[in-house]
């Protein structure tokens, strides 16, 4: 799997937009782009994914880069819920664009949010 | 909305023996994962199921483990003969497809005593 390069930790203040960088400079053009979050005792969580163009949805933005050699997550208005470890991560397709299932998970960016 | 869930949530047990973690998959997901993690570590996967069967095992998924779907709810892992260093967080996930957005149950904490 193609490796992904994320801060390990960031702050940001409640009701404030935070935006969480990826670098991922060997990612290849059948990849696509995951973003899930660990909340402190709790399972991974999905929150948005992308291929080439920006996507929006209820959680998260996510923005790509237009050579696709980085990405950010964008959390337009973090809360205190919000904090929580952040992975980006590639997920590859094989020839026939099927994905090979399982996600490799790095150390994430640790999200701390201030009151 | 439907969710997967994982029993039990903390299991306590002696080096050696065996342990069986349950998993309920959401009912109309066809793909099921296995994923650890050890306290402080990152989120390692183990396997993958699909239709009754290991589609992929990472090198950590050796003899000692093992995958089984008994019936059409429950995804068990069991681990024959527990080692001090299994202990950690055990994540049952499941997808409707192979490329869906995978979801992740509670966890269950294994500690091997």
């Amino acid at each position: 799997d193609a490796k992904t390069t994320q801060p390990n930790s960031m702050e940001s203040n409640e009701e404030e937009p935070v935006h969480l960088p990826c670098n991922h400079s060997t990612i290849s053009g059948t990849d696509y782009i995951h973003w899930y979050r660990q909340l402190p005792s709790q399972g991974p969580e999905y929150v948005i994914h992308g291929l080439t163009s920006n996507v929006n949805n209820r959680m998260a933005s996510l923005a790509i880069a237009e050579d696709r050699k980085s990405s950010t997550l964008i959390l337009h208005r973090a809360t205190l819920r919000d904090a929580a470890v952040y992975y980006c991560i590639l997920r590859g397709t094989n020839a026939g664009g099927t994905s090979y299932g399982k996600l490799t998970f790095g150390q994430g960016t640790i999200l701390t949010v201030h009151p | 909305e439907p969710e997967v869930t994982q029993t039990p949530s903390h299991q306590v047990t002696q080096m050696g023996q065996e342990v069986i973690l349950r998993c309920v998959p959401i009912s109309n997901h066809l793909y099921f994962y296995w994923y650890r993690q050890i306290l402080g570590q990152k989120v390692e996967f183990l396997v993958s199921f699909y239709n009754n069967e290991i589609s992929e095992k990472s090198e950590i998924f050796d003899d000692q483990f093992s995958v089984e779907r008994p019936d059409g709810s429950n995804f068990t892992l069991k681990i024959r003969s527990t080692k001090l260093e299994d202990s950690a967080m055990y994540f049952c996930a499941s997808g409707r497809t192979s490329t869906d957005t995978q979801y992740f149950g509670p966890g269950t904490r294994l500690t091997v005593l």
